[in-house]
């Protein structure tokens, strides 16, 4: 597609409960970020995928965060036991990557309310 | 851990006033990036600007960075009521050229 796709736009889910977030990039772009963003913050750096490299995980907050990438294409961020705190909207985007890679193409963000 | 702090945290003018909003991070860089996010949504890339370069203009935006001073600053001139954003600077880490870490962001809000 044309931009980075995510789904769902709106995810509702019980305290304990597994959610599963899909990041679809733009095609030809190696580089898929994860970001999470609570409600009047900032961006909060979660997971990078860049290629066949292992992906760099230094801010998924807990083991209950987890993601994964196929190639170049899709990821899913998972999150298992959901919590209240997890309640925020999370971005992917994607990059072509490389030395002095342009500016990153973000997706509209699935915002997930944990209740 | 943090990189870019953008200041103010909130800024109100007036529609047709420039807005001017800055960043200062802490370590060296390769490129800092400015972004503009409505309703808490998807951001929109803005402008990059190199760590070899002064300053760097696109339309009404016009970005300026020092590195010896570690700060950029992000000039809206003529400003429009869709100015009305969140506005955030994005750095890289020298070390690490792809991944970039975000300020908390200036709310902007042009008055009519």
């Amino acid at each position: 597609g044309a931009g980075v796709s995510q789904s769902p736009s709106n995810k509702v889910t019980e305290k304990g409960k597994d959610v599963e977030l899909r990041c679809d990039p733009i095609s030809g772009h190696t580089a898929l970020y994860w970001y999470r963003q609570r409600l009047g913050q900032g961006l909060e750096f979660l997971i990078y995928f860049q290629g066949n490299s292992a992906p760099d995980k230094s801010g998924l907050p807990s083991d209950r965060f987890s993601a994964e990438r196929t190639g170049e294409s899709v990821s899913t961020l998972t999150i298992q036991r959901t919590q209240q705190e997890d309640s925020a909207v999370y971005l992917c985007a994607s990059s072509l990557g490389g030395p002095g890679g342009g500016g990153y193409t973000f997706g509209s963000g699935t915002r997930l309310t944990v209740v | 851990s943090q990189q870019g702090e953008e200041d103010p945290q909130a800024l109100s003018i007036q529609e047709g006033e420039n807005a001017t909003m800055n960043c200062s991070y802490k370590t060296s860089i390769n490129n800092l990036q400015w972004y503009r996010q409505n309703s808490g949504r998807g951001l929109v890339h803005l402008i990059l600007i190199r760590s070899n370069e002064r300053e760097k203009h696109s339309g009404r935006l016009r970005v300026t960075l020092d590195t010896s001073k570690k700060s950029s600053s992000l000039l809206i001139t003529a400003s429009r009521a869709a100015d009305t954003a969140s506005y955030f600077c994005a750095t890289d880490a020298h070390r690490s050229r792809d991944k970039i870490i975000f300020g908390k962001g200036t709310r902007l809000h042009i008055l009519p």
